[in-house]
């Protein structure tokens, strides 16, 4: 079964760069979520989009920006990287509701970037 | 505000010994809870689910009970295997986002 593909895998850039980070959702899964997940630490909501507009916005910083295409994949932009960004960053999709009423996730395997 | 607490690792336990991680939750309204796992370098995978109170969620041998009483969703297995070697995350959803819990290490040894 098609899953939720990442781009890159993995990512080095060094401060004050920018980096872009892709995501392409499972066919027919219209919402991308992205999440941020620093060693040894718990998955930390960043922004979602639904259908190509911003739907909710947790903790992203101002220097990070996202937005979702006609083809629903989405890209996040970050810029004036620094040291803290250093981090998995997930993807996960959703679409139709399961049997249960559910919007379940899938999860992307993620980018992991390195700030140097 | 919505969150999860779950039961700090790591956990190391021996080939088919007993699993217990604890997880409670605070929300308003009546969230979904999940169990998802994480192998190293990877991304999450759902591990099993519960949508109302008093379901039970099951998966490879894995099961949680939601428990709307005590707001908790304890990850139970009667016999780990080296396999299981993995970090466990508690989540639950209650609209538009995820919120997880911190994660707990499980290491089995042979």
């Amino acid at each position: 079964a098609a899953g939720v593909i990442q781009s890159p895998r993995h990512l080095i850039k060094e401060k004050r760069e920018t980096a872009t980070l892709k995501c392409y959702p499972i066919p027919r899964h219209d919402t991308v979520y992205w999440y941020q997940q620093g060693p040894g630490q718990d998955p930390q909501f960043l922004i979602s989009f639904y259908e190509k507009m911003q739907s909710d916005k947790g903790s992203i910083p101002d220097r990070f920006s996202a937005q979702q295409f006609s083809d629903y994949h989405s890209e996040l932009n970050m810029s004036s990287l620094e040291l803290g960004d250093s981090a998995l960053y997930f993807c996960a999709t959703t679409g139709q509701r399961d049997d249960s009423g559910t919007y379940e996730q899938y999860f992307g395997p993620g980018t992991r970037l390195t700030v140097t | 505000g919505d969150s999860v607490t779950q039961m700090e690792g790591p956990v190391t336990l021996s080939e088919e010994a007993c699993l217990t991680i604890n997880c409670t939750y605070t929300a308003t309204g009546y969230p979904s809870l999940f169990w998802y796992v994480q192998y190293p370098g990877e991304g999450l995978q759902l591990l099993l689910k519960a949508t109302k109170a008093d379901d039970k969620g099951s998966n490879k041998g894995f099961e949680a009970t939601y428990r709307k009483e005590t707001t908790s969703f304890h990850l139970e297995k009667g016999s780990v295997q080296v396999s299981d070697s993995a970090v466990y995350f508690c989540a639950l959803y209650t609209g538009n986002q995820f919120y997880f819990g911190t994660g707990t290490s499980l290491t089995v040894i042979p």
